[in-house]
């Protein structure tokens, strides 16, 4: 079944860039039915969305971070990947990424949920 | 931007018993609102899409309902596998998630 696997540094300095990837395993990245999305949760807190893309490369950032967040897609690799620039102590989060799933409506848009999560990885900002 | 907001903040509950989740938009989002569970130290799981879609293989005890801007997690006969935060989430404009409600077992 469809697998999501994040990997990256588990330690950045503040004012660097965090990067991660997500390979997706047991399906398609490129399939016209999905986009793409990360997010996160800082220690003892709730679930923040970042942002998602499609295979074409469409991105839809959270406005709050839009200025410092670049995802993109690589489709040969099977992979999506989060950048976030300028990081300070507040980006400090365990960081999913995961698949956004569609359905249709009636009135011809879509419903989009998260229907497969990866496990996780934590990040941590400190010098 | 669309905010979401839960209530209860956190409940305790005994097994057996029905437990209702509330979640508010702060504007009408019609029908797009999600349900997810995340048990301790684990990932977030898709337990309702659509406000009242069950997703596959998620017991029937979980229903949703709801729709415009106030909306309902309910579980039918709480089991201690029940243990967990719960997160509703707006997908009319992008994602914003609620802020959770976690359920504890007497």
């Amino acid at each position: 079944q469809l697998q999501l696997q994040e990997s990256g540094p588990g330690l950045v300095k503040p004012s660097e860039t965090l990067s991660l990837t997500c390979t997706v395993s047991g399906g398609s990245i490129s399939s016209s039915s999905y986009y793409w999305g990360w997010i996160r949760q800082p220690p003892g807190k709730g679930l923040g969305w970042i942002g998602s893309i499609y295979n074409s490369g469409s991105t839809y950032y959270n406005p709050s971070l839009k200025s410092r967040v670049t995802i993109s897609v690589d489709t040969s690799k099977n992979q999506f990947s989060l950048k976030l620039s300028s990081v300070t102590a507040a980006d400090t989060a365990v960081y999913y990424c995961a698949r956004v799933g569609r359905i249709a409506t009636r009135q011809g848009d879509y419903y989009y949920y998260m229907d497969v999560w990866g496990k996780g990885t934590t990040v941590t900002v400190s010098s | 931007d669309i905010q979401m907001t839960q209530s209860p903040s956190s409940l305790s509950a005994s097994v057996g018993d029905r437990v209702t989740i509330t979640c508010r938009a702060s504007q009408t989002i019609s029908s797009y609102l999600n349900w997810y569970q995340q048990k301790p130290g684990k990932a977030p799981k898709l337990l309702i899409y659509a406000a009242s879609s069950l997703q596959s293989g998620v017991p029937s005890r979980f229903s949703g309902s709801g729709s415009g801007t106030d909306f309902t997690l309910t579980i039918s006969s709480l089991q201690p596998e029940d243990l967990a935060t719960y997160y509703c989430q707006q997908s009319y404009s992008t994602f914003t998630f609620g802020p959770g409600t976690k359920v504890d077992i007497k």
